[in-house]
């Protein structure tokens, strides 16, 4: 049974681009969770999406966008990148309760 | 919202010794209580969970602990082991009627344990 997987695995951006990070959930699963986590710190909710929609949302602008398809995988979109955006970007997947399933992550540079 | 404080930052044991990472959690309301392990490089793995009707849970050389009128829990690793060398994390979460919170977590403890 595969885990959460994620893709790409590490990605190098320049200011003011726009970046796609895509997951696909845990078999059975049908909510996707997106988390940031810089250097050294805990990671922070950006948002989750259930049914195709966005669910919640943490405190995070709107330069940051998602999308879920009809199969469960869901994409990460970061528009107008700045050097503050450079982090892990992980996705969580989850089926009907609490227990959230991490992926590798997406490690994201910004130059 | 949630807030949730973790210590300590680090932590160096023994092999052999015992482990407590001990976390406070501002909401009341929050009712789920995971605690992760973190490799580098990795993602972070869920390693054992606790709800808010339990007060202490158990498996194998990991333990937790919920003490919701304090709102404190804390995890316990016995017979630590050099592979239990990791980043943890606690978090806290709450149930928004039926549908699934989001995770708020501490800031980590780095255990290192020693040969």
């Amino acid at each position: 049974d595969a885990g959460v997987t994620q893709s790409p695995t590490h990605l190098i951006k320049t200011r003011g681009q726009q970046v796609t990070l895509r997951c696909s959930p845990k078999s059975g699963h049908d909510t996707v969770s997106w988390y940031q986590q810089a250097l050294g710190q805990g990671p922070q909710f950006i948002f989750q999406y259930y049914e195709e929609e966005e669910r919640q949302r943490g405190n995070f602008p709107d330069r940051f966008s998602g999308h879920q398809f009809p199969n469960y995988s869901s994409e990460l979109n970061v528009n107008a990148l700045l050097l503050g955006d450079s982090a892990l970007y992980l996705c969580a997947s989850s089926f009907r309760d609490n227990e959230q399933f991490f992926g590798p992550g997406t490690r994201l540079t910004v130059l | 919202g949630e807030n949730v404080e973790q210590h300590p930052s680090t932590l160096s044991v023994q092999e052999g010794d015992s482990a407590v990472i001990k976390c406070t959690y501002s909401d009341s309301a929050s009712n789920y209580f995971p605690w992760y392990k973190q490799e580098l490089g990795k993602g972070p793995q869920l390693i054992i969970d606790i709800r808010s009707n339990v007060g202490e849970k158990k498996d194998q050389r990991i333990a937790v602990t919920l003490n919701k009128t304090a709102k404190h829990f804390s995890l316990h690793i016995t017979e630590t082991q050099p592979e239990d060398s990791a980043v943890y994390f606690c978090a806290a979460l709450k149930n928004y009627g039926g549908s699934q919170g989001n995770l708020i977590f501490g800031k980590g403890t780095k255990l290192s344990v020693k040969p």
